[in-house]
């Protein structure tokens, strides 16, 4: 298994500000991912980050509105940036140990715009 | 990428063993099935992946039928801890999945 942890695990901001999430894993990972999850729905795959080189962004979703960076194998950020009240969401990072593998999903951050 | 369909919810009572389908009728051929677990307020979790056939573990079993064009997921002697969402994916083999809108099971003493 991975051991994820996530920061800030909630946090309530401001409309027009930017918010930076941290995820970090206890071992070397090959792939890592940011979902988003609003309430009473299921989870939404954002991009992929990938180490070195821009990350991976899924339809609808794009890199000045969710900046990635994953600098190494360990660990990750999303910043979701200009935020207005429709971002409100729970932000989540999982990790696949090597592709196609199982994922593990970090515990989450809840994110209030108000 | 595959889209899958799952009931909404099922309710059951603890000790029952509960069978969650799920339809995936464009798997391709080189995809697998994965099933995850979500509690509230916490990230979901690996249950089971499958090919074909059947796979068991300690704590489900993954029924898929020849075709692949659907799947089961068994959970034997449910409990009240039980309750959560179950997600049915259907994974490429490069890796890429897509979350369904998951079956919300209620476990009734």
């Amino acid at each position: 298994s991975a051991v994820i942890s996530q920061k800030p695990s909630r946090d309530i901001c401001q409309r027009g500000t930017s918010l930076t999430i941290q995820c970090q894993v206890d071992s070397q990972v090959t792939m890592m991912f940011w979902y988003r999850q609003q309430p009473g729905q299921s989870l939404t795959l954002i991009a992929t980050a990938n180490q070195g080189s821009e990350a991976t962004y899924e339809s609808g979703f794009v890199i000045d509105k969710f900046p990635i960076s994953r600098p190494n194998l360990t660990f990750s950020t999303l910043t979701v940036s200009n935020l207005s009240p429709e971002d409100s969401s729970i932000y989540l990072c999982s990790v696949e140990r090597e592709q196609g593998d199982e994922q593990y999903f970090g515990p989450g951050t809840r994110l209030t715009v108000t | 990428l595959a889209k899958t369909t799952q009931p909404i919810s099922m309710d059951s009572y603890e000790g029952q063993e509960v069978n969650i389908t799920c339809s995936h009728n464009n798997i391709a051929t080189n995809d697998y099935i994965t099933w995850y677990q979500q509690f509230p307020s916490q990230g979901p979790r690996f249950i089971i992946q499958g090919y074909k056939t059947k796979v068991t573990n300690e704590v489900a079993s993954l029924f898929i039928p020849a075709d692949r064009k659907s799947s089961t997921l068994s959970l034997p002697r449910v409990s009240l801890s039980d309750t959560a969402v179950y997600y049915c994916l259907v994974v490429t083999n490069a890796g890429k999945s897509t979350f369904g809108d998951g079956t919300t099971l209620t476990v009734k003493p």
